[in-house]
C-alpha cells in the first residue's frame, strides 16, 4: 500500500522568500514521487517527478524537490516566491511495481504568498 | 491542458438525478482516469480504464460507473445523484499507466447536486 501526507494544510510566505512544502511517503516498493499544482479554478499541472534517477529533481518555475529515501521524504522548495505561486500543491506517489499503477494523493498544501 | 476537455464545465442537479461527464482527449493515450477533489481531502480515484476493454474500480467507485465509448472518451455516470456527491471532478490521462508515468489533467467538473 502507498500513502503520502503532506505535514502542512496552508504555508504563508512573504513574496521573496524561501518555500518549503514538507511531504513524506510511504510506500511497498521504489516509488515515483510527483508535485503537482492547482491554481484557483485550474486543472492540475505537474510541477516535477521523481522517478529512480537523480534524487535532487528540478521542475517548471524555479521549484525543485529531493528524494531522500532514509527519511521518506520528498520535500519541495524554491528559493524566491513570487505572487505568481500562490495556489494548492499535492504530493503524489506511484508505486513502483507493475504497469497498473496509479497514482495517491496526498490532501495538499495551500501556498499564500503576500506582498 | 486543452488536450485533455470535459464537458460540462459546471452543472447543478438535484437528488436522485441521473449525470454524466464526459471526457475526451487528443493525446492519443490508452489510459485514463477519473478522479474527485473534495476540500481538504485531495484528488481520490474513482474509477480507471487501461485500454476500451479494460475498467477497474478505484478507491471510491461506489456510486459511480464509467463507459470507455472509445480509446479518446471516457465517461463518469452518477445514476442516482445525492448531495454528498457535490465535488469537482477531474479526468487524467497517461500514455502507459506505469510508475513514474506522468498524468494529464483536463480542467475540471465543478458539480452541484441539490
Amino acid at each position: 500500500a502507498q500513502s503520502v501526507t503532506q505535514l502542512d494544510s496552508h504555508v504563508s510566505v512573504s513574496e521573496g522568500t524561501p518555500v518549503l512544502l514538507r511531504c513524506n511517503y510511504s510506500s511497498s516498493y521504489s516509488p515515483s514521487l510527483f508535485w503537482y499544482v492547482q491554481h484557483p479554478n485550474k486543472g492540475l499541472q505537474l510541477l516535477l517527478k521523481y522517478t529512480s534517477a537523480a534524487t535532487l529533481v528540478k521542475g517548471i518555475n524555479g521549484f525543485e524537490a529531493e528524494f531522500k529515501k532514509s527519511e521518506t521524504s520528498f520535500h519541495l522548495t524554491k528559493p524566491s516566491a513570487h505572487m505568481s505561486d500562490a495556489a494548492e500543491y499535492f504530493c503524489v506517489v506511484s508505486d513502483g511495481y507493475s504497469g497498473y499503477s496509479t497514482l495517491t494523493f496526498g490532501k495538499g498544501t495551500m501556498l499564500l504568498v503576500s506582498p | 491542458d486543452a488536450d485533455v476537455t470535459q464537458t460540462p464545465r459546471n452543472r447543478i442537479t438535484k437528488t436522485g438525478k441521473r449525470i454524466m461527464l464526459e471526457c475526451s482527449q487528443t493525446k492519443g493515450h490508452d489510459r485514463m482516469y477519473w478522479y474527485r477533489q473534495d476540500p481538504g481531502l485531495g484528488l481520490r480515484l474513482i474509477y480507471y480504464s487501461f485500454d476500451v476493454k479494460d475498467i477497474n474500480k478505484g478507491e471510491i467507485s461506489d456510486g459511480y460507473s464509467v463507459s470507455r465509448q472509445a480509446q479518446a472518451k471516457f465517461s463518469l455516470s452518477l445514476e442516482s445523484a445525492i448531495p454528498n456527491q457535490t465535488a469537482l471532478y477531474f479526468c487524467a490521462t497517461s500514455e502507459r499507466g506505469g510508475p513514474g508515468d506522468t498524468q494529464y489533467f483536463g480542467p475540471g467538473t465543478r458539480l452541484t447536486v441539490l
